[in-house]
Order: structure tokens, then sequence, then C-alpha cells
């Protein structure tokens, strides 16, 4: 079974401060790796991907990808209360796409 | 405005009635997924299409069933036979996965159907 971790809980922080999200996932054949963020009720809209090792930035948004570590994570910098939602990593090998169970973001004013 | 349409949004069954929920998309995607969302839980596979007339099951199709008889729909059934259908029910859409594995797929998704069981 291909399985996708995420620390569900909430997790805190200030306004201003950065959030670190974390992801693992098991399969190693995993390529493409994407973060959604969702609003309570909503449905989830995907802010960030990445297929490469390192980082890759988007205005306030990082991600990093380590394949040899099988580990995602998302930093989100100057963290405004609007951040404050539940965080999914989705891994996709092929025609399978996995999502973990996310993870819920309180930014605090 | 492109985008993936779902319909209902609130839905509510008795028990032993079979329900459709409604998904379409303008996206000009090959690929449409259904997915299960209970709560605290992540999102779980019913079924996915990759063309017109085919599709299959994902993880967790018992007491489902679907069509793709055009390229913009894809509709789901909870049947009476699925015993716990009361979730938040998600439909998605993606370009077909490369050749080369996952690239350029991201799926998007609908604003979702909440399914209730009286």
């Amino acid at each position: 079974q291909k399985e996708v971790e995420q620390n569900s809980g909430p997790l805190s922080v200030p306004e201003g401060a950065i959030a670190s999200l974390n992801c693992t996932y098991s399969d190693r054949g995993s390529q493409s790796f994407f973060w959604y963020r969702q609003y309570s009720g909503k449905s989830p809209e995907l802010i960030m991907f990445i297929y490469s090792n390192g980082d890759k930035e988007d205005g306030r948004f990082t991600a990093q990808l380590n394949k040899a570590s099988q580990y995602v994570s998302l930093l989100i910098r100057d963290s405004q209360p609007s951040d404050s939602a539940t965080y999914l990593c989705a891994v996709n090998s092929g025609n399978d796409m996995r999502f973990g169970a996310g993870t819920r973001l309180t930014v605090k004013p | 405005d492109g985008g993936i349409t779902q319909s209902p949004k609130y839905l509510f069954r008795k028990e032993g009635q079979n329900v459709t929920l409604s998904c379409e998309q303008n996206l000009n995607h090959d690929a449409m997924y259904w997915y299960r969302q209970d709560p605290g839980q992540g999102l779980r596979l019913i079924y996915y299409s990759q063309i017109v007339n085919d599709f299959q099951k994902g993880d967790i199709a018992e007491g489902y069933s679907v069509s793709r008889e055009k390229k913009e729909s894809f509709p789901l059934t909870v049947t009476s036979a699925q015993k716990n259908p009361t979730a938040f029910y998600l439909c998605a859409s993606s370009r077909l996965p490369s050749a080369s594995g996952g690239a350029y797929n991201e799926q998007f998704f609908g604003p979702g159907t909440r399914l209730t069981v009286l």
C-alpha cells in the first residue's frame, strides 16, 4: 500500500512567523508532488507542485523535495491569519495519486 | 470561465435510495476522478476515468457506480449497497499523466457535494 503521511496538527504559529509543513511518502517511484490548501467546508485548492529535488519558491510559499529521504515539505513565510487551513500533501506516480490526511494550520493574530 | 462544477451542493438520501452526483468540466481534461473525504481523513479514490466510455475502480469502489459518456461529464451514483455514504464527495480532473510518469497532471477540484443519509 502506497502511503503518504502528514502530522495532523494542529500546528499553531503567530502571525508573521514561518510555518513548516512536512510530508513523507512510501513509494520510491513517486515522481510528482503537490500541496493543496483546503479551507473548512471547501474543496482543495492547488498551491504548489514540485518534481525535482531541491527548493521551489512561489511568493511566500517554498516547496522542498528530497527524493532520497522520501520527504517533501512546504514553508509558508510571513504567515497570515488567512493561511489558516488544512494543507494536503499529494504524491503521484503514473496514474496513482495519493493524498495525506492533511495538517491543520492555525495562524494567530 | 474554465472550471469544474458539481451539483447539488448538499444532498440528503433516505435509506435504500440511489442518488446521483453530477460533475462537469470545461477544462478539456481527459482524466476525471471521484474522491470521498471523511472528517479528519485524506481523500480516498472511488473511481477514475481517462477516456470516454472507460473507467477504473479506485480503492473504495464498492457501492458506487460511474459513467463517462461525454468527455466533460463524469456522474457518480451512490447506490443503496453503500452502507455508510455520509461524506464529502469531490470530483477532480486533470490532463493525462505523461508518458514520463506523473508530470503536468495536477488535479483540479470541483466545489464538492456533501451527502447526508437521513
